[in-house]
């Protein structure tokens, strides 16, 4: 099976601007989770998406923004970016069954991620 | 607040066995405990996951203590290609992970 995938790779925007991230799971998969890294504040938990529904939510303000396809492909938008926004945001795949029967967090597996740098 | 922790650093010697530590302080009692690993300029890789009892796969070892509060991820003959920050994971909360030099 290929991949979870992600574009682009890289991205240089300017504060106030705002960004969308793309990301493609593993066949099959229907939960895309979203991750911020950072040399300061590590793994970061975003947001995960189960069938175009967003199930469960980290403590991102709300300029951070996601979105789920039929497909199960998903989107994360950032909104107004700031100078701390500058980060590899990393998108995960799994089936979500796990979480759906009560037993917790999938296993996850990620893509390369998108290294977005803001001037 | 919910803490995922681990050490900074670690060293291990080639072929020698190696165990990571990861303290889980607020687990709740359905979720399991993962371990992936992140070499430079690579999404995180899955290594092994667990909810109770100990855990085998060819990767590695995860030992679970009994209350859950903590767990060991044991690698037993560390090869140069094991070099990597190794993270903990519970409840979508990853530990700052625990960067491992293995010396030839």
């Amino acid at each position: 099976k290929a991949g979870v995938t992600q574009t682009p790779r890289y991205l240089i925007k300017t504060r106030g601007q705002q960004v969308t991230l793309s990301c493609s799971p593993i066949s099959g998969h229907r939960s895309v989770s979203w991750y911020q890294q950072t040399p300061g504040q590590g793994l970061q938990f975003l947001f995960e998406y189960f069938s175009e529904t967003q199930r469960n939510k980290g403590n991102f303000p709300g300029r951070f923004s996601g979105r789920q396809f039929s497909n199960s492909r998903s989107e994360m938008n950032v909104s107004t970016l700031e100078l701390g926004d500058s980060a590899l945001y990393l998108c995960a795949s799994s089936s979500g069954e796990t979480w759906t029967l009560g037993g917790g967090t999938d296993t996850q597996y990620f893509g390369p991620g998108t290294r977005l740098t803001v001037l | 607040d919910a803490k995922t922790t681990q050490p900074n650093s670690m060293e291990s010697n080639e072929e020698e066995p190696v165990h990571l530590p990861c303290n889980h302080s607020t687990i709740s009692g359905t979720d399991y405990i993962h371990w992936y690993r992140q070499l430079p300029s690579q999404g995180p890789e899955y290594v092994i996951h667990g909810l109770t009892s100990n855990v085998n796969n060819r990767m590695a070892s995860l030992a679970i203590a009994e209350d859950r509060k903590s767990s060991t991820l044991i690698l037993h003959r560390a090869t140069l290609r094991d070099a990597a920050v190794y993270y903990c994971m519970n409840d979508m909360r990853f530990g700052a992970g625990t960067r491992l030099t293995v010396k030839p």
